[in-house]
C-alpha cells in the first residue's frame, strides 16, 4: 500500500493563478481531510469528506474548493491564489479518527 | 468538537517519563480524545485514542480523568526521537497549537 499520496510536493504560484492539489489513498478509507499549516503554527482544517459525494467545510474553507467523486481521491482546488495561501498542505485519510497523513505539499504564492 | 488547551512547550530528560496534559472541558459524553505528534515538518502521526478508560499501546499510555475534562499522554521512557509537537483533539479532528516537547540528553 502506498498510503496517502500527495502531489505536487512543491509548487510556486503567481497571485491569481489556479491550481489543484491532488490527494489519493489506497486504504479504502471513507474519511478524508485537508489541512494547512503555516510556519510555526498548528494545523487548520480546510475541508473534510465522510465518503464519496459528501464534503463539508472545516475551520478555514475560504479560497478553496474540494470534490470527492471517488473513495480514493480528494483534490483541493485553489481558484485565485493569494499570498495568504502560502502554506504546507496536508491530506489525511482514515476509517475513524485514526488518520494517516501524507507528506505534505509546500505551496508558495508570489 | 471539544475545545482543547495544551501547554505551549515542555522539556523532558532522556530516559524519563514525559507527561503531556490536555484540557478538554467541553468534550461531549461519547466523544473520543485523540493524540497525534508531528516530528519536524513531517505529516502528523497518530499515537493513541480513548473514550473513558485508560489506554496503552506500544507508543504511549493515555490517562483520562473520570470527569473526562482532561487527559494526559505518557511517554514512559522518552528518547531524543520523541522530540516533536504533540496534539490532542476530539472527534472533529480540529488541531490546536499543540505542545512542543523537547527531550534533552
Amino acid at each position: 500500500n502506498a498510503g496517502v499520496t500527495q502531489t505536487p510536493k512543491f509548487r510556486i504560484l503567481k497571485i491569481g493563478q489556479s491550481m489543484t492539489l491532488q490527494c489519493a489513498q489506497d486504504m479504502n478509507h471513507n474519511y478524508m481531510y485537508w489541512y494547512r499549516q503555516d510556519p510555526g503554527m498548528g494545523l487548520k482544517l480546510i475541508y473534510y469528506s465522510v465518503g464519496a459525494g459528501i464534503t463539508d467545510k472545516g475551520e478555514v474553507p475560504n479560497g478553496y474548493n474540494v470534490s470527492r467523486s471517488t473513495t480514493e481521491d480528494f483534490p483541493l482546488r485553489l481558484e485565485l491564489a493569494a499570498p495568504s495561501q502560502t502554506s504546507v498542505y496536508f491530506c489525511a485519510s482514515g476509517l475513524t479518527g485514526e488518520l494517516f497523513f501524507g507528506e505534505g505539499s509546500r505551496l508558495t504564492v508570489l | 468538537d471539544a475545545k482543547t488547551t495544551q501547554p505551549t512547550s515542555m522539556d523532558c530528560a532522556e530516559g524519563r517519563a514525559a507527561n503531556l496534559p490536555c484540557n478538554h472541558s467541553t468534550i461531549s459524553g461519547n466523544e473520543y480524545v485523540y493524540w497525534y505528534r508531528q516530528i519536524h515538518s513531517q505529516g502528523p502521526q497518530y499515537i493513541i485514542h480513548g473514550l473513558k478508560n485508560n489506554e496503552t499501546n506500544e507508543m504511549a499510555s493515555l490517562i483520562i480523568t473520570e470527569d473526562r475534562k482532561s487527559s494526559t499522554l505518557i511517554l514512559p521512557h522518552a528518547t531524543l526521537r520523541d522530540t516533536a509537537v504533540y496534539y490532542c483533539t476530539g472527534d472533529k479532528l480540529i488541531f490546536g497549537q499543540g505542545t512542543t516537547l523537547q527531550v534533552k540528553p
